[in-house]
């Protein structure tokens, strides 16, 4: 079935350093795909989407490209703040589709 | 603004008795979800609605119901027959409209405690 992984966190960076969280996802057809972030005893919120191959999604400094050969949709960053600190995932939907399939999850920690 | 109100956003409830959590959307939207989020863990799916008055179950509906009477509004029951009820829940909305943007809009959540 549909499905997307995430890499494991807790990811824990010093503030100004390089982010990536690896998302690949598993889907019969064309999915849109989607970043959310989800700060500490919050909802989630949209942080970036892409709809088709080799779309570039991009806000507030994070980036990703819809890669359909590889399958994947990883987020970066090129300078974390401590402001980042939250758990992000990875997500995807189809045209049309009601349900979106999420990631688990990758928790950020950003050190002063 | 528009935007998906949850409340309350903390609920206590006792062993063996139902409560319902409210989630209200002013978006326009069709369709509409209920998540449950364990500590540390990704979002489950509970009900989903595509339009009112029809709704269906997700991956884990099991002691849980829903109505969707109005448009605006997708109330959860959490009732005894739900084994672990303590997590956090969280309302979404989306167009559900073909070809139209079809990211979710969330609530804030509530965070459900059985004592």
């Amino acid at each position: 079935g549909d499905s997307v992984t995430q890499m494991e966190g807790p990811v824990t960076l010093s503030e100004e350093a390089f982010l990536t969280i690896n998302c690949t996802y598993t889907a019969t057809g064309y999915p849109s795909l989607f970043w959310y972030v989800q700060y500490p005893g919050e909802g989630l919120q949209l942080l970036l989407k892409a709809t088709k191959a080799d779309d570039k999604g991009s806000n507030k400094g994070f980036e990703a490209t819809y890669r359909k050969e590889t399958t994947s949709f990883h987020l970066e960053k090129g300078s974390v703040q401590v402001s980042d600190s939250a758990v992000y995932f990875c997500a995807l939907i189809f045209t049309g589709g009601f349900k979106t399939i999420f990631g688990a999850g990758t928790r950020l920690f950003v050190k002063a | 603004d528009g935007g998906i109100t949850q409340s309350p956003k903390y609920l206590f409830r006792k062993e063996g008795q139902n409560v319902t959590l409210s989630c209200e959307q002013n978006l326009n939207h069709d369709a509409m979800y209920w998540y449950r989020q364990d500590p540390g863990q990704g979002l489950r799916l509970i009900y989903y609605s595509q339009i009112v008055n029809d709704f269906q179950k997700g991956d884990i509906a099991e002691g849980y119901s829903v109505s969707r009477e109005k448009k605006e509004s997708f109330p959860l029951t959490v009732t005894s027959a739900q084994k672990n009820p303590t997590a956090f829940y969280l309302c979404a909305s989306s167009t559900g409209q073909l070809f139209q943007n079809t990211e979710a809009f969330f609530g804030q959540g509530t965070r459900l405690t059985v004592v």
